[in-house]
């Protein structure tokens, strides 16, 4: 599977849009982009993914770059219980393989 | 609604003692994978199953660590002669089957071993 690169770290106000860019140049044709988050204590919360197309879902929306080699995550309006580790995957046939994720914090 | 279940939550155990660990799957998902997730870092594959087949034990550290899943849908994670180095927190997910549709995970089981 392609590896991603994302940021370690991001912070958001409260009320206001979080981006969380992930970048995975050698994806290959038939794989997706998958996001999770995990909230301390918690295992990973499934939040969307995408082959191609934009994405949006009642958490959040997923923009795919054209050539596919980046993606964004978008929570419209953050919450002070979005505070998480973000995970950016890639998967094609095989099993989920986390990296380091980004840690967002939302500030009041 | 009923997600992934795990229990115990937690898990104290002596080093050398054998330890199981339960999960309870979403109904009717076909598959269920196995994860172990280290203090600080992201969770790592252990093995997968579909229905009671176990298809990949790649991820399984050693053979002190077994997975069973007899009737397709509970699957017991099994841990002998426990040490150090298994404490962990350790997660399960189940999807409907395995190609894109997403898993979903319990809270996991935090095993301590002292």
């Amino acid at each position: 599977d392609a590896k991603t690169t994302q940021p370690p770290s991001m912070d958001c106000a409260e009320g206001r849009a979080a981006n969380l860019p992930c970048n995975h140049s050698t994806i290959s044709g038939n794989e997706y982009v998958y996001w999770y988050r995990q909230i301390h204590s918690q295992g990973p919360q499934y939040i969307i993914h995408g082959l191609k197309n934009n994405e949006t879902n009642e958490m959040a929306s997923l923009i795919i770059t054209e050539d596919r080699k980046s993606s964004t995550l978008i929570l419209p309006h953050a919450t002070l219980r979005d505070t998480a580790v973000y995970y950016c995957i890639v998967k094609g046939y095989s099993t989920l393989t986390f990296g380091k994720g980004t840690m967002l914090l939302v500030s009041p | 609604g009923a997600g992934v279940s795990q229990s115990p939550r937690y898990k104290v155990a002596k080093r050398g003692q054998d330890v199981a660990l339960r999960c309870d799957p979403i109904s009717g998902h076909v598959s269920l994978f196995w994860y172990q997730q280290a203090l600080g870092q992201g969770p790592e594959f252990l093995t997968y199953f579909q229905n009671e087949a176990q298809l990949d034990k790649s991820g399984l550290p050693s053979d002190r660590f077994f997975a069973e899943r007899p009737e397709g849908s509970v699957s017991t994670l099994k841990i002998q002669r426990t040490q150090q180095e298994d404490s962990a927190v350790y997660l399960c997910a189940s999807s409907l089957d395995r190609s894109n549709q997403p898993q979903h995970f319990g809270d996991g089981t935090r095993l301590s071993i002292l």
